[in-house]
């Protein structure tokens, strides 16, 4: 799976849009992004993933460049129980690889 | 439906004795998947099974570690003898298929061997 990079650590207000982002430039074709996040003693959850297209659910928003080679998952109003840490990772979607959770971003959302 | 349940939620064991944790998948996925999770390592694959049958276990740190899946709905991870540096939180997780599927963590159990 091609490699991403992250920033360690990002601050956002609360109610304010949270926008963290994601360089995946080494990205294969067939491979998707996939956005998980981790709150503070529980497990993972998954949140949204995308091949090219931007895509929306009810709990965020993935832009992925045209390039393909950087995308950015948003929160748009972000609140307190968002904080947590994001895990951004690129995988084939039809393909049996394990996930390899890297370092991820630790979003501290601000009162 | 309930999610992903693991048991206990909390071990403390002494070195060198054995420790059980247990996993139920959501009912219907055909995959369940066991992490590991340290903050000097992060979180790690230790095994994965589909449909019962392990499939990559090349996660599984050494010989004092085993898993089985005797079942559709439940999944036991074994630590025998364990030593303290085994200390961690453990998640199961489960999917509708393959690892390709989205996984669905449980809350994971917290072993700490003194």
């Amino acid at each position: 799976d091609a490699k991403t990079t992250q920033p360690t650590s990002m601050d956002c207000a609360e109610g304010r849009a949270a926008n963290l982002p994601c360089n995946h430039s080494t990205i294969s074709g067939n491979e998707y992004v996939y956005w998980y996040r981790q709150i503070h003693s529980q497990g993972p959850q998954y949140i949204i993933h995308g091949l090219k297209n931007n895509e929306t659910n009810e709990m965020a928003s993935l832009i992925i460049t045209e390039d393909r080679k950087s995308s950015t998952l948003i929160l748009p109003h972000a609140t307190l129980r968002d904080t947590a840490v994001y895990y951004c990772i690129v995988r084939v979607a039809n393909r049996d690889d394990k996930i390899i959770f890297g370092k991820g971003t630790r979003l501290h959302i601000l009162p | 439906d309930a999610g992903v349940i693991q048991s206990p939620r909390h071990e403390v064991t002494e070195m060198g004795q054995e420790v059980t944790l247990r996993c139920k998948p959501i009912s219907g996925h055909n995959s369940l998947f066991w992490y590991r999770q340290t903050m000097m390592r992060g979180l790690e694959l230790l095994i994965y099974f589909n449909n019962n049958v392990p499939i990559d276990d090349s996660g599984m740190p050494e010989d004092r570690f085993s898993a089985k899946m005797p079942n559709a709905s439940f999944s036991t991870l074994k630590i025998q003898p364990s030593e303290p540096r085994d200390s961690a939180v453990y998640f199961c997780a489960s999917s509708l298929g393959g690892s390709a599927d989205t996984q669905y963590f449980g809350p994971g159990t917290r072993l700490t061997v003194l």
